[in-house]
């Protein structure tokens, strides 16, 4: 049961256009979300998060935005520039007791940047 | 600060052997995590440790295996593989333990080929 959902496989955007991408979630225990941004032959590196007290949470040209009620999550990148051009995965994670925090990913879309 | 290592980083196995993976997770951390990323699955939960203990595992049959060493250095093992083993096996580490939530660092991978 995949409790995170990337639905968009892939996105391409024009250099210095906005890139946004979307994740769905299904756990409402779910209280903190993650995006990481993977290059090939590496692992995933950690970009931004936010908190689910939080609506928004910015950092330089990416911002996360969490609408709780729909539990869904975007994330945007403005400008968008070719070395972006990697897979980013949506994560989500809740605090089980006595089991630390369990992590779920998405499935990942692959943004292009063209120049 | 080193980052999370792990070895090696690619192997080719043929089905029915089994393999060990290694990672050393980032000095101080004591939690480690494996995933499992194959095409169109995203990252999938494998299993964590912390202190020496397994405290959560993922949905994967029980040939897939792990350990954590006193120096939170960690060793996952998949015995009797099958053609569907072929994967990249990540390693995650973080410093965080129950009540905080926070992100997870990655290594590079481990690439499983099983012929």
């Amino acid at each position: 049961d995949q409790q995170v959902k990337q639905n968009s496989p892939s996105l391409s955007v024009q250099e210095g256009r906005i890139s946004i991408l979307n994740c769905d979630y299904t756990n409402s225990m779910f209280d903190y979300f993650l995006w990481y941004k993977k290059y090939p032959a590496e692992g995933p590196t950690f970009l931004i998060s936010i908190s689910s007290i939080k609506d928004k949470n910015e950092d330089g040209r990416f911002t996360v935005f969490l609408n709780k009620s729909a539990k869904h999550l975007s994330l945007h990148i403005v400008p968008s520039q070719p070395g972006d051009s990697a897979v980013y995965f949506c994560a989500a994670s809740w605090r089980v007791r006595g089991a630390g925090n369990q992590f779920y990913f998405g499935t990942g879309t692959s943004l292009t940047v063209i120049p | 600060k080193a980052g999370v290592t792990q070895t090696p980083r690619y192997l080719i196995k043929t089905r029915g052997q089994q393999v060990t993976l290694s990672c050393s997770p980032i000095s101080g951390h004591r939690s480690v995590s494996w995933y499992q990323q194959t095409p169109g699955q995203g990252l999938q939960f494998l299993f964590e440790y912390f202190s020496e203990t397994q405290r959560n595992k993922g949905n994967f049959p029980g040939r897939f295996s792990g350990r954590q060493f006193s120096n939170s250095r960690s060793e996952m093992n998949v015995s009797t593989l099958e053609l569907g083993d072929s994967a990249l096996y990540l390693c995650a580490s973080s410093p965080f333990g129950q009540a905080t939530a926070g992100e997870l660092f990655f290594g590079e991978g481990s690439r499983l080929t099983v012929l």
